[in-house]
């Protein structure tokens, strides 16, 4: 069974750029939530989408936005690159709506210039 | 604002010993869940912690809750060098709407 794969594995964009990261869940899951990590941080919560709907944000400015298509996958758009957008961004799924028997991806790997 | 504090930060352990995690937090929480990242790699899901009291085990590593004290632990017995890994702590708040608040990990090492 696939798991929650992302694309593209590792970027690279200038400041003032906008970005889109995708998300595919596994098979059945109609939850995902995205996460940005900062180098030798903790995860931090910018969205979950339930049933393509925003069910959750975390404090993020409103260059970050999300959206959830009707075959669950999704997308994380962030516009007007800082060099501090630069991290991991992960992506997890889950069956149902909340945070319980999350699956994450492998992640993207953003660097901003 | 929902403040997340794990210590130690960074441990290095011999294997065989048992060690202690700890996760504190600084305001009423829905639930608890802790998590395992290997270097370069994904978050993998170890525990998730309902209730006051809650106790969970798998192996080597054991969870447990005390929502009275907001604090949380992960014990490690009889350690083995497999164990190696930065564990996470993350809190759920307001229903899951403010999604989890994350720990700064503790980067577990433990040498043969």
């Amino acid at each position: 069974d696939t798991g929650v794969t992302q694309s593209p594995t590792h970027l690279i964009k200038t400041r003032g750029q906008q970005v889109t990261l995708r998300c595919s869940p596994i098979s059945g899951h109609k939850s995902v939530s995205w996460y940005q990590q900062v180098l030798g941080q903790g995860p931090q919560f910018i969205f979950q989408y339930y049933e393509k709907e925003e069910r959750g944000r975390g404090n993020f400015p409103d260059r970050f936005s999300a959206r959830q298509f009707p075959n669950y996958s999704s997308e994380l758009n962030v516009n007007a690159l800082l060099l501090g957008d630069s991290a991991l961004y992960l992506c997890a799924s889950s069956l149902k709506r909340g945070f319980s028997e999350q699956y994450f991806g492998p992640g993207t790997r953003l660097t901003v210039t | 604002e929902l403040k997340v504090e794990q210590n130690p930060l960074f441990l290095s352990m011999q294997e065989g010993k048992n060690y202690t995690i700890y996760c504190n937090y600084s305001t009423t929480s829905d639930r608890l869940y802790w998590y395992r990242q290997d270097p370069g790699k994904s978050l993998e899901s170890l525990f998730v912690l309902l209730s006051n009291g809650a106790v969970k085990q798998e192996g080597r590593l054991m969870a447990s809750l005390d929502t009275k004290a907001r604090l949380s632990t992960l014990h490690i017995t009889a350690a083995v060098h497999d164990l190696s890994a930065t564990y996470f702590c993350a809190v759920e708040s307001g229903g899951g709407a403010d999604g989890l608040t994350f720990g700064k990990g503790t980067h577990l090492i433990i040498q043969p």
